[in-house]
C-alpha cells in the first residue's frame, strides 16, 4: 500500500518569502498526487494534483508542485507567500490500477508573519 | 455546479449521548461518499465510504457507523458517544472511487466535542 510522509508538522514564514512544503511517497510505480490546503475550521480544497505528464504541475492561489520520481517528493511551493495562506496543508498519493483509497499525509500547518 | 453540505458545523455532547452528523451533495448523481475523521497530528483517517444506496464499507474499526439512506445523503452515528469520538469529521464525495484517478470534494466539516 502507498504512504506519504509530510516531515514539518509547522513551518512559519515571513509574508513575501518563499516558501517549500515536503512531501515524500512510498510507492512502487508512478502514483498520483495531491495537494489540499485546510483554512482554520474549514473543508479541503484541491490545490493542484499530479496524474501524468508535465512534472511540474500549476495550481491555483500562485501554488505549484514538482513530482521527482528519483527523490519519491512531491513538494509544494510558492514564490511569495500572502498573510492569507497561513492555513494547513496536506499530501495525498493514490495509487494507479488499484482499489486502496488515497492516503493522506499528517499535514504542515505554516504561519505567516507580518 | 455540485455542492457538498454538512452539518452542524459544531456540536458538544456529552458521553455516552448519541450522535449523527448529516452530509448531502447536490448536482450530481450516484457519486461515491466518504466520511473522514481529523485528529491533531494524524492527518486524515478515511472512517467510511460508499458506493450506492445502503453499500458501506468501513475503514476502521470503531465505536461509529455509517448510513446512506438516500443517493446523495450519508449520515454518520454513534448510539454512545465515547471521548475519543472527539475531532473534525469531513464529508466528501468524488464522481469515481477515490483511489487516485479521480479527486474528491469535501464539506466544510464538523467539529466534535464530547465531554
Amino acid at each position: 500500500a502507498q504512504s506519504v510522509t509530510q516531515p514539518d508538522i509547522h513551518i512559519t514564514v515571513s509574508e513575501g518569502a518563499s516558501l517549500e512544503l515536503r512531501c515524500n511517497y512510498s510507492y512502487g510505480a508512478t502514483p498520483y498526487l495531491f495537494w489540499y490546503v485546510q483554512s482554520p475550521g474549514q473543508g479541503l480544497q484541491l490545490l493542484l494534483k499530479y496524474f501524468s505528464g508535465d512534472t511540474l504541475v500549476q495550481g491555483i492561489k500562485g501554488f505549484e508542485a514538482e513530482f521527482k520520481r528519483s527523490q519519491s517528493s512531491f513538494n509544494l511551493r510558492k514564490p511569495s507567500v500572502h498573510w492569507s495562506d497561513a492555513a494547513e496543508y496536506f499530501c495525498a498519493v493514490g495509487a494507479r490500477g488499484g482499489y486502496q483509497k488515497v492516503t493522506f499525509g499528517t499535514g504542515t500547518k505554516l504561519q505567516v508573519i507580518p | 455546479s455540485q455542492t457538498i453540505h454538512q452539518w452542524p458545523a459544531t456540536l458538544v455532547q456529552p458521553v455516552g449521548s448519541p450522535l449523527s452528523l448529516e452530509c448531502t451533495v447536490e448536482g450530481t448523481s450516484n457519486p461515491n461518499l466518504y466520511w473522514y475523521r481529523q485528529a491533531a497530528g494524524r492527518g486524515l483517517q478515511l472512517l467510511f465510504y460508499s458506493v450506492g444506496i445502503g453499500q458501506i464499507s468501513s475503514e476502521v474499526p470503531q465505536n461509529l457507523s455509517a448510513s446512506r439512506p438516500q443517493d446523495r445523503q450519508f449520515i454518520l452515528s454513534s448510539k454512545k458517544l465515547l471521548l475519543s469520538d472527539s475531532g473534525f469529521y469531513l464529508c466528501a464525495w468524488s464522481a469515481a472511487l477515490f483511489t487516485g484517478d479521480t479527486e474528491a470534494f469535501f464539506g466544510q466539516g464538523t467539529r466534535l466535542t464530547v465531554v
